[in-house]
């Protein structure tokens, strides 16, 4: 079955970029998404189709997909970002998802 | 909006049933999943369905899942039989956008979420 990888955890200086990864298999060939999710919360979903911002989503987070790696940026990151962030894929009728990321601000 | 109830207790060897009933909305021309999150761990996709009624499961679980929509009732429903501890987890349901590009690479993703409903296996 098709697996994504993402680091356990990732921290960032206030007002820095932080770069969270999701690793797979030729994954720069199917649509990655990221989701954030805040202690307690439900997800939200913050890209999709690899590079794409849901209405309401700030334009500091942006992604891209190449090769085998997903990536999304937060440029500027603010307290509030931090959370864990869960990258996602379709592959072969199954929807897949990475382990999560906790990023510390 | 999406709403999860059902039981927050389920037996060991019995069926844990969820409901999701989608409100502000209608339920047709939508994928719906059911997602899951052990304590502590990450997330993990049991499956969707298909206003239509077509599923599709996750292969680690599909012996033991079941999914139908109730369209008349914008609901649609999770079973899953013979729960054992590990089955433990805080259930989400969720709208899914099912598609594909101009070269046939298909794609999806959840972009309305319930607030989710903790299930507890335990006799």
């Amino acid at each position: 079955s098709y697996e994504l990888t993402q680091p356990p955890s990732v921290s960032v200086s206030p007002g820095q970029t932080a770069s969270i990864t999701c690793s797979g298999d030729k994954l720069g060939d199917k649509y990655a998404s990221w989701y954030q999710q805040k202690p307690g919360q439900s997800p939200v979903l913050v890209i999709y189709l690899d590079r794409k911002r849901p209405s309401g989503i700030p334009e500091r987070f942006s992604g891209s997909n190449s090769g085998n790696t997903a990536t999304l940026t937060i440029s500027g990151t603010q307290a509030m970002d931090e959370a864990d962030y869960h990258c996602q894929a379709w592959d072969t009728s199954a929807v897949v998802f990475g382990g999560g990321t906790k990023l510390t601000v | 909006q999406l709403q999860e109830s059902g039981p927050g207790l389920v037996k060991p060897s019995e069926t844990l049933s969820l409901t999701c009933t989608v409100s502000g909305g209608s339920i047709s021309h939508y994928y719906w999943s059911w997602i899951r999150q052990p304590p502590g761990k990450g997330l993990e996709w049991i499956g969707n369905i298909y206003y239509s009624g077509s599923t599709n499961y996750n292969p680690s679980l599909k012996s033991r899942v079941l999914m139908s929509v109730d369209t008349s009732k914008n609901q649609f429903s999770l079973h899953l039989s013979s729960v054992i501890a590990a089955d433990t987890a805080v259930y989400y349901c969720a709208r899914g956008t099912y598609d594909s590009d101009a070269t046939s690479h298909y794609y999806y993703y959840m972009d309305v979420w319930g607030k989710g409903t903790t299930v507890t296996v335990s006799s």
